[in-house]
């Protein structure tokens, strides 16, 4: 069965810090992979997204992610923290061979103290 | 993107009545994905909605409980029936970007507490 997982239920660091987020899946197939953010009371945003070709994509607000599939894992990472990237980040795994939903991961807060 | 419009926005709703919400789409789609997401939880898929045929239910999802409509492919309405506490949710409209494969866009939500 298809699954994501995120480890970390919370996440603090310091504004101006390196944040990473972990995500690892499990799915019978090419995976396509994405993060979403959710900020309270709002919908979900796409972050970036990543289908097939460079392993190392970029988003939207600065962040990166990088797929390993060795590792079956798809982190999200940003180099510097700004204060408004306080919200809920949610891993989220889709194939073709699924019929393209996706199964979201349980998501990560995260915290900013400045 | 798509832009997805989704109403209610929120409600306050007594046990045991039901709630329609609608889904309206900017454009054209083939397939609209129902979403749950309980609170402090992540998303769970309810049911796929295509036009012109029956929705797909998700294990742990039932039409008699959650019917669905597509009338045209603009537009979808979720029914959560006979409601109790725990159907307390956001419930998410989400569609595939114009190549109908990758990525979902989502609406705002419609926030339901159940009292």
């Amino acid at each position: 069965a298809q699954s994501v997982t995120q480890p970390d239920i919370h996440i603090t660091v310091s504004e101006g810090a390196s944040l990473e987020l972990r995500c690892n899946y499990s799915y019978g197939a090419t995976p396509y992979l994405f993060w979403y953010v959710q900020s309270p009371g709002q919908g979900l945003q796409l972050l970036l997204k990543y289908f097939s070709g460079d392993t190392l994509v970029q988003g939207i607000k600065g962040f990166e992610a990088e797929f390993k599939r060795s590792q079956s894992s798809f982190n999200l990472r940003k180099p510097s923290v700004h204060w408004s990237d306080a919200a809920e980040y949610f891993c989220a795994v889709g194939a073709r061979e699924y019929g393209n939903k996706l199964v979201f991961g349980a998501g990560t807060i995260l915290r900013v103290k400045s | 993107s798509a832009v997805i419009s989704q109403k209610p926005s929120r409600d306050i709703c007594q046990r045991g009545t039901s709630l329609t919400i609608q889904c309206q789409v900017d454009s054209q789609v083939t397939m609209m994905f129902w979403y749950r997401q309980q609170p402090g939880q992540s998303l769970t898929l309810i049911a796929t909605a295509n036009q012109g045929s029956e929705a797909t239910y998700e294990s742990g999802f039932v039409i008699d409980k959650f019917p669905i409509s597509r009338p045209n492919l603009t537009f979808s309405t979720l029914t959560v029936s006979n409601m109790s506490p725990e159907d307390s949710s956001i419930y998410l409209c989400s569609v595939h970007n114009r190549t109908g494969a990758g990525e979902l866009f989502f609406g705002e939500g419609s926030r339901l507490t159940v009292l």
